[in-house]
């Protein structure tokens, strides 16, 4: 993707609950990658779920799912059963395939309360 | 999943000094890495993209002089930051790409923060 934007700076979700935290792009490809990452307070990024742009199927994993409008041009995150060790920064981010660079949003901050 | 290590993950130096950072892809090989720069509480900033065996492809405002990178083999990018003043502390991350796989996933390295007195 060429452009990534998170418009949601911090977030607030009970514990248990969900949350769903949102992200847009714009690209002139047709065949992309999207994905969410998360960096905890030890910075370390993990990845959390990948989108490729040609599946029309949103992809799942475990608690973590996506709603990808490829027309509206929208990768949003939702996160189910909310825990404590879900606090962390999300980025979402892109790109146009395995030669190329990865662009980041500019993050949004989960905080999970009980 | 794949493990990309980054060493040193913490680096005191006094100013005018230069620091080595390595990035090493542990159980895969990666023709490109990359290297991004992290202020507090902002996000990735690009800052390049490491080829084995060639030149480093630079970000529009990074300093090439001063952010040297070296990819002399199939699993290891350095980051050299010449000459290093304060405005150079930042937190550092790498990441590579399994060049056999197509999964377009980057896997990251842990990071290395870099404090310049």
């Amino acid at each position: 993707a060429q452009t990534v934007t998170q418009s949601q700076p911090e977030m607030s979700v009970q514990e248990a609950e969900t949350v769903t935290l949102s992200c847009t792009y714009d690209t002139s490809e047709s065949d992309y990658y999207l994905f969410w990452y998360k960096q905890p307070p030890s910075r370390q990024m993990i990845l959390v779920i990948r989108q490729e742009a040609y599946k029309q199927q949103n992809a799942t994993e475990n608690r973590f799912s996506v709603n990808f409008q490829k027309a509206a041009k929208s990768f949003s995150l939702k996160i189910s059963d909310s825990q404590l060790g879900d606090a962390a920064m999300y980025f979402c981010a892109g790109d146009t395939g395995t030669a190329s660079k990865l662009t980041f949003g500019t993050g949004t901050r989960l905080q999970v309360t009980l | 999943g794949a493990v990309v290590s980054q060493h040193p993950s913490w680096v005191i130096c006094k100013s005018g000094t230069s620091v080595k950072i390595e990035c090493r892809s542990l159980d895969f090989q990666a023709t490109t890495m990359f290297w991004y720069r992290q202020f507090p509480k902002q996000s990735l900033m690009l800052m390049a993209t490491s080829n084995e065996g060639s030149k480093a492809t630079y970000e529009q405002g990074v300093e090439k002089d001063k952010f040297l990178i070296n990819h002399a083999s199939l699993t290891l990018s350095t980051l050299t930051v010449t000459s290093a003043h304060p405005e150079d502390s930042s937190f550092y991350i790498c990441s590579a790409r399994d060049a056999s796989a197509n999964t377009g996933e980057l896997f990251f390295g842990e990071g290395s923060r870099l404090t310049v007195l």
